[in-house]
């Protein structure tokens, strides 16, 4: 079967940095997605991996290591607007999104 | 950012109602998705369309039918609605990016209840 596994929740410090790991099984890979999602809101795109390595976007990096099915996303200089849930999904063999069930950050002053 | 819409934002319906969720799109992206989403559950995939011709069955389209309308239309219908579909439905839309992601952005949802 196709899983992918996020922490369920999160607590950091405004101002610090938190990191948000995905693991994943799926039948084959062709990229990896972090959306965010805001209560009640649609999830937007943050980043895309598709080779191993670090992808930086401000204050938000994202890692990826294919050999061992892991990705994080990095979050710097948190704000209260960072506290939302970070969707890992991942594209198969079949070009489709799998997605992980989320991670909810709640960002504390 | 209205690039994708969908209508209505609400609804509650009756077990054994038909019911339609509307989605359009001004991206002009070829490929269309619908999915559902309930708590402590990832997005899961019911339908969707790479072009006005293509309409694919994704992970969970039974109890679901689509029909796409034009580019920029893409319907879900529930043709019998039951309480196990209660649940905040998303359409997307995606093409071709720079980088070959077809990253999809998402219409704002459907909050749907079954009673």
């Amino acid at each position: 079967g196709q899983n992918i596994d996020q922490p369920t929740e999160m607590t950091a410090t405004e101002g610090a940095i938190v990191q948000i790991n995905c693991t994943y099984q799926t039948s084959g890979f062709n990229g990896l997605f972090w959306y965010q999602q805001h209560a009640g809101e649609a999830p937007t795109f943050l980043s895309y991996n598709v080779l191993d390595g670090l992808e930086e976007k401000g204050r938000f990096s994202s890692f990826l290591s294919r050999s061992k099915g892991y990705s994080y996303l990095l979050l710097k200089e948190l704000q209260m607007k960072d506290s939302a849930s970070y969707l890992c999904a991942v594209k198969d063999s079949n070009y489709q999104l799998i997605w992980g069930a989320g991670t909810k950050l709640i960002i504390k002053p | 950012d209205a690039d994708v819409t969908q209508t209505p934002r609400n609804r509650i319906t009756k077990t054994g109602k038909r019911i339609m969720l509307e989605c359009s799109q001004t991206k002009g992206h070829d490929r269309m998705y619908w999915y559902r989403q309930d708590p402590g559950l990832g997005l899961r995939l019911i339908y969707y369309s790479f072009d006005v011709k293509d309409i694919n069955k994704g992970e969970i389209s039974d109890g679901y039918s689509v029909s796409r309308q034009a580019q920029a239309k893409f319907s879900l219908s529930l043709e019998s609605a039951i309480p196990n579909q209660t649940a905040l439905y998303f359409c997307a839309t995606s093409a071709k990016s720079a980088d070959s992601s077809y990253e999809q952005y998402f219409g704002p949802g459907t909050r749907l209840t079954v009673t």
